[in-house]
């Protein structure tokens, strides 16, 4: 069945340094998504990718899609505490695969 | 407008016994997909239903099963619980019509099999 990893499992970083996660599949995905849950609480939906080598800003956050599909980044530029929790990508039609997820610490 | 809810928040329970957990989706969704989540660890998909039938399922044992009832709400079902079905349950909530890949999730209910 189909895969998804994530590295790195954890990071830790000082306030104020940049951030990056990366996302790799096993199989070619129709689209990505990306997923923050923090502390204690349930994932949240942060944004969709659907087009081949795809990039999209959020203000200190920048997604990509892999030219090939089957591949993910995320890249916080910046951190601040409130960016800290697990980040997820996750993909699939109807039966949508989470990552192993990266665990972010942010000290202050 | 209501998101995603679900009952119980908590609930403790022993080996061999049975459990329900039950979902409320979105507003204006009609698709619902049940998560299992170890501590630590990234969601694994159980099952989705849409249209009241199970469409898509995960690699779980037939101990887990589920239903959705004609207003879209759902229920998963757990039967002869082992240890290590102690986890975070989360429901999340989708539409067929819209993004329907964007997931909404609930706040899940944690069980705890003793």
């Amino acid at each position: 069945g189909q895969q998804v990893m994530q590295i790195p499992q954890y990071q830790h970083v000082q306030e104020g340094e940049d951030f990056t996660t990366y996302c790799n599949s096993s199989t070619t995905l129709s689209n990505i998504q990306w997923y923050k849950q923090r502390p204690g609480g349930h994932p949240v939906f942060l944004i969709q990718l659907v087009k081949s080598g795809e990039v999209k800003k959020q203000k200190r956050l920048t997604f990509q899609f892999g030219e090939a599909k089957k591949n993910s980044s995320l890249h916080i530029t910046a951190t601040q505490t409130t960016d800290v929790g697990t980040y997820f990508c996750a993909g699939g039609y109807q039966k949508v695969t989470f990552g192993t997820g990266t665990k972010l610490q942010v000290i202050p | 407008d209501a998101g995603v809810t679900q009952s119980p928040t908590h609930l403790i329970k022993t080996r061999g016994q049975q459990v329900t957990l039950r979902c409320s989706p979105k507003s204006g969704h009609d698709t619902v997909s049940w998560y299992q989540q170890a501590l630590g660890q990234g969601p694994q998909f159980i099952f989705q239903y849409y249209e009241e039938e199970e469409r898509q399922r995960g690699n779980f044992p037939d101990r887990f099963s589920g239903h959705q009832f004609p207003n879209y709400s759902s229920e998963l079902n757990v039967n002869a619980l082992l240890l290590g079905d102690s986890a975070l349950y989360l429901c999340a909530s989708s539409s067929e019509r819209t993004k329907r890949e964007k997931l909404f999730f609930g706040s899940g209910t944690q069980l705890s099999v003793l």
